[in-house]
């Protein structure tokens, strides 16, 4: 089974609108962490933003959120104003805490996301 | 800026050869990742260092090889080449590996095998 599921290959969006990238995750772990990163067609990997599964609120880093909804096992990434940079690939990856783990990065196929001026 | 730097940017080269990519953390980070990016397969784990001893492996192959040196920075060898290892081949780097740990990536080498 899929432990991280981003289920929108693509998505086109309206400048200045807020756009929301599912992601669902499998653990059966309580202790976890959820990553969200940005690839623009440039190529490079750029960390946006963190959740841990014991954080009580959301996270939030500039115009990024993450709507954690933990009963759900998702946590969807929320662009607030979005701009024309912020066309990319997203990738959704958690961390377990399982000792076996060793702590990888697990990653989803990530989201397209191209905004339309 | 991340404040890893990787090279080459770029490398072309031909089935059979040997190729060495180079990964330089950022100040203070002892954990070095390797991932393979390629359009099929996604992103995929390879190896990763911490302070110079070999941490975890994920789907590394046997042509494949790695190091971390006592000044932290990281080499990936890739050795008999295929078609198909042409990929994004990324470094990245965090404090100590740790769950919470956030691994910040260099710009990649884009590996073309012809």
């Amino acid at each position: 089974a899929q432990k991280i599921t981003q289920t929108q290959p693509g998505m086109f969006v309206q400048e200045k609108e807020a756009v929301t990238l599912d992601c669902t995750y499998d653990t059966s772990d309580q202790s976890y962490g959820l990553f969200w990163y940005k690839q623009p067609s440039s190529g490079e990997m750029i960390f946006l933003i963190y959740q841990g599964s014991y954080d009580e609120q959301n996270a939030t880093e500039g115009r990024y959120s993450l709507n954690f909804q933990k009963a759900r096992k998702s946590a969807n990434l929320v662009i607030s104003a979005s701009q024309l940079g912020d066309s990319a690939m997203y990738f959704c990856a958690m961390r377990e805490g399982l000792m076996d783990s060793n702590y990888q990065l697990i990653w989803g196929a990530g989201t397209k996301l191209i905004i339309k001026p | 800026d991340s404040g890893v730097t990787q090279t080459p940017k770029h490398l072309i080269t031909a089935t059979g050869q040997r190729v060495t990519l180079r990964c330089s953390p950022r100040s203070g980070d002892l954990s070095v990742y390797w991932y393979q990016q390629s359009l099929d397969q996604g992103l995929q784990f390879l190896i990763q260092y911490y302070n110079g001893e070999e941490r975890a492996k994920g789907n590394i192959l046997e042509r494949f090889s790695a190091q971390q040196f006592p000044d932290l920075h990281s080499e990936l060898n890739l050795s008999s080449l295929e078609l198909g290892d042409s990929a994004l081949y990324f470094c990245a780097s965090s404090v100590s590996g740790g769950l919470v740990d956030i691994q910040y990536f260099g710009a990649g080498t884009r590996l073309s095998v012809l």
